[in-house]
């Protein structure tokens, strides 16, 4: 099992362009969710999904879109990039609200 | 959401325990108590969870007051791979509005000395 991949790993854009980061996992797995990481700070959420076809808004979803069209997949979207958005993007999925998240390796993405 | 309080950082030797605090005084009963470790540049990884009792698995140990309102993760001989931010975190296990998700503090940087 390769776990959680996440796509791309390091990414800058232009303030106004838009990208799109992709999270897979292959554990059958029907809650994903996607964080950020600012220097120094943990990790806070930006949308969730409990299976394929539903989203939810975390602490921290202005700025960001997210879709899960296949249970495996969880994208997240930027439509115009802002400079605070410069973070580091993980992904993480879990079968149930029991058990552990599982968390990818991060996208680290700089906004100029 | 309950919240969690642990120290800054702590410090520790290669091969001695390790003790790590976490004071979660407004737990609920439904909440589970998580442990995550964070190594550099790295995503979180799972360490422990438990909800009443002790736990104890291959990487730690979670020692869980009997009222609840804090608990200790226990590493038994520190390794220089064991130096990491460790975060304390209560998971809702109900199907209400938190679904599951997991709410990270600052957590403790852990330094291993040689």
């Amino acid at each position: 099992n390769a776990g959680v991949t996440q796509t791309p790993k390091f990414r800058v854009l232009k303030t106004g362009q838009s990208m799109t980061l992709l999270c897979a996992q292959d554990m059958n797995h029907e809650y994903m969710y996607w964080y950020r990481q600012d220097p120094g700070m943990g990790l806070r959420l930006i949308h969730y999904s409990v299976g394929e076809g539903t989203t939810a808004k975390g602490e921290v979803p202005d700025g960001y879109n997210v879709s899960r069209l296949k249970k495996q997949n969880f994208l997240l979207g930027l439509e115009s990039a802002a400079p605070s958005q410069t973070s580091v993007y993980f992904c993480a999925s879990r079968r149930n609200t029991y058990n552990e998240q599982f968390f990818g390796p991060g996208t680290r993405l700089t906004v100029l | 959401d309950a919240k969690t309080t642990q120290p800054n950082s702590m410090e520790s030797n290669e091969e001695e325990p390790v003790h790590l605090p976490c004071n979660h005084s407004t737990i609920s009963g439904t909440d589970y108590i998580h442990w995550y470790r964070q190594l550099p540049s790295q995503g979180p990884e799972y360490v422990i969870h438990g909800l009443t009792s002790n736990v104890n698995n291959r990487m730690a140990s979670l020692a869980i007051a009997e009222d609840r309102k804090s608990s200790t993760l226990i590493l038994h001989r520190a390794t220089l791979r064991d130096a990491a931010v460790y975060y304390c975190i209560l998971s809702r296990s109900d199907r209400g509005s938190t679904l599951g998700r997991l709410y990270f503090g600052r957590g403790t940087q852990l330094t291993v000395w040689p």
